[in-house]
């Protein structure tokens, strides 16, 4: 079955760029239509960061949409995820979704992502 | 977009129903039937429980059911057990072409 990994760095500086993948596995990328991020900061609610189509087009959040790259690398079968600008306020740990009609039916385990000098 | 509320934590006795509510607005919650239901154990990823407002995924227990009146859309867990104690997110579809989670609601079977 599809299984969902997210990967990066787990420590990245104040005013930095926080890069993450999720690599699709047993399973192609182009088989779902759309793809998602979504964080939670510790102790905290769910938030979702934006979803990318299989072949492009994302929409993000309004209030990252600034700061926010999402894309899609069909020959490597994963979705990135890039956040510029990073303050304390990003630290969260960081899952990666398959969309399915207007929820997410598959989740990755998660990566943890925390923001200092 | 705001956060869809919720209460912070209903409970439960095992055997007994509960019901967690999720309320936003026109733009969200009352604008479409694109609510769905997460459930999240400790240190677990979210799991679909709900979509759609009352849809079941294949191998969801059909004690879980949802529903929506206006702009408040609910999630009732029946026979309430053990297993069910967990965080519950609500999410929503909105006119911004993106999505906003509820809260959170912190269920406890006594």
């Amino acid at each position: 079955q599809v299984q969902l990994q997210e990967s990066g760095p787990g420590l990245v500086k104040p005013s930095g760029t926080l890069s993450l993948t999720c690599a699709v596995s047993s399973g192609s990328i182009s088989s779902s239509n759309w793809w998602s991020w979504v964080r939670q900061a510790p102790g905290k609610g769910l938030e979702w960061i934006g979803q990318i189509y299989q072949s492009g087009g994302p929409n993000y959040s309004p209030s990252l949409k600034s700061r926010v790259t999402i894309s899609v690398d069909k020959s490597e079968n994963q979705l990135s995820l890039n956040l510029s600008s990073v303050t304390a306020a990003d630290t969260a740990i960081y899952y990666c979704a398959r969309n399915w009609g207007k929820g997410f039916d598959l989740w990755g385990q998660g990566t943890m992502v925390i923001v200092s000098s | 977009q705001s956060a869809l509320t919720q209460p912070a934590s209903v409970s439960g006795s095992p055997g007994q129903s509960i019901t967690i509510s999720c309320t936003g607005t026109t733009s969200d919650v009352g604008g479409y039937n694109f609510v769905s239901w997460y459930q999240q154990h400790p240190g677990k990823a979210p799991k679909l429980m709900i979509y759609d407002v009352s849809n079941r995924p294949s191998g969801v227990s059909d004690r879980f059911s949802g529903s929506k009146s206006g702009n408040t859309a609910s999630l009732t867990i029946s026979g309430l057990q053990a297993e069910d104690e967990a965080d519950y997110y609500c999410s929503s579809y909105t006119n911004t072409i993106s999505y906003v989670f509820g809260t959170g609601t912190k269920v406890t079977v006594l």
